[in-house]
C-alpha cells in the first residue's frame, strides 16, 4: 500500500508570495492532518481535515488556510509569505478516529 | 506552554544496549501516547502508542511505559542497533471525541555507537 505523497517536496518563495502545497494521504484514509516543524517549536498543528470539513484548528494565523477533496487528498495554501514561515510541512493521514497518524516526506518551504 | 516535554536532547548509547527515552505530559486529558522515529530528509514514522488503560505496550525490541500518576511514558530499545539512530518525538492525544490532533514533543536526537 502506498504511503502519503506530498508534491512539491522542495519550495523556494520570497516574502509576500502564497504557495499550495499537496497532500495525496493512504488509500482509505479520510482523515488528514497538517504539521508545521521548525527547529525551535518542533511539530506544531495547523489542520485536520475529514470528509472535505475541517474538523479542528490550530493557533496559526488566518493566513493558514486547508481543504479536503471528495476523494480525500488535501491542500494547504500560505498566504503574504514571512521569513518565518520557512519549515517543513508534513502531511498525516489516518482513520477516522485512529489517533496513529501516518506521515508523508513533507514540504520544506524556504521562504527568501 | 509545553504541554508535553522531552528534557533531554540528546542521548548516546553503545550498540547492543538499552536506550531508554523518557517524556512528561502535563495534560491530565492525554488518554493516548505515541513515539515516532524520523531521519533527516523524511516524515515522522510511527513506532508503537500505548492508550491510558494500559501501562506497558510491547513490538519487538520496542517497549512503551507510561506511569499515569508521574504523567510520564518511557520507550525501551532493545537491544539497541546502529540504524535506530534518529531524532524519536513523544506525541500525545486528548480524549476529546473526534478531534485526534497530536500534540508533540521537541524530540531527542538518539545515537547508537557501533
Amino acid at each position: 500500500k502506498a504511503g502519503v505523497t506530498q508534491t512539491p517536496r522542495y519550495l523556494i518563495k520570497t516574502r509576500g508570495q502564497q504557495v499550495t502545497l499537496s497532500c495525496s494521504p493512504i488509500s482509505g484514509h479520510r482523515s488528514v492532518s497538517w504539521y508545521q516543524q521548525t527547529p525551535g517549536q518542533g511539530l506544531q498543528f495547523l489542520f485536520e481535515y475529514f470528509s472535505e470539513t475541517q474538523r479542528n484548528k490550530g493557533n496559526f494565523p488566518g493566513r493558514f488556510s486547508g481543504r479536503q477533496f471528495s476523494n480525500s487528498r488535501s491542500e494547504m495554501n500560505v498566504s503574504t509569505l514571512e521569513l518565518g514561515d520557512s519549515a517543513l510541512y508534513l502531511c498525516a493521514s489516518s482513520f477516522s478516529g485512529d489517533k496513529r497518524k501516518f506521515f508523508g516526506p513533507g514540504t520544506r518551504l524556504t521562504v527568501l | 506552554d509545553q504541554q508535553v516535554k522531552q528534557n533531554s536532547p540528546s542521548l548516546s548509547v553503545q550498540e547492543g544496549r538499552i536506550s531508554i527515552l523518557n517524556c512528561d505530559y502535563t495534560n491530565s486529558m492525554f488518554d493516548y501516547f505515541l513515539w515516532y522515529k524520523k531521519y533527516p530528509a523524511e516524515g515522522p514514522t510511527f513506532l508503537i502508542s500505548i492508550s491510558s488503560i494500559k501501562d506497558k505496550n510491547e513490538d519487538g525490541r520496542f517497549t512503551v511505559f507510561l506511569n499515569k500518576s508521574a504523567k510520564h511514558l518511557s520507550l525501551h530499545i532493545v537491544p539497541s542497533q546502529p540504524g535506530d539512530s534518529a531524532v524519536y518525538f513523544c506525541a500525545a492525544s486528548a480524549r476529546d471525541g473526534a478531534n485526534s490532533k497530536l500534540t508533540f514533543g521537541k524530540g531527542i536526537t538518539l545515537s547508537v555507537r557501533p
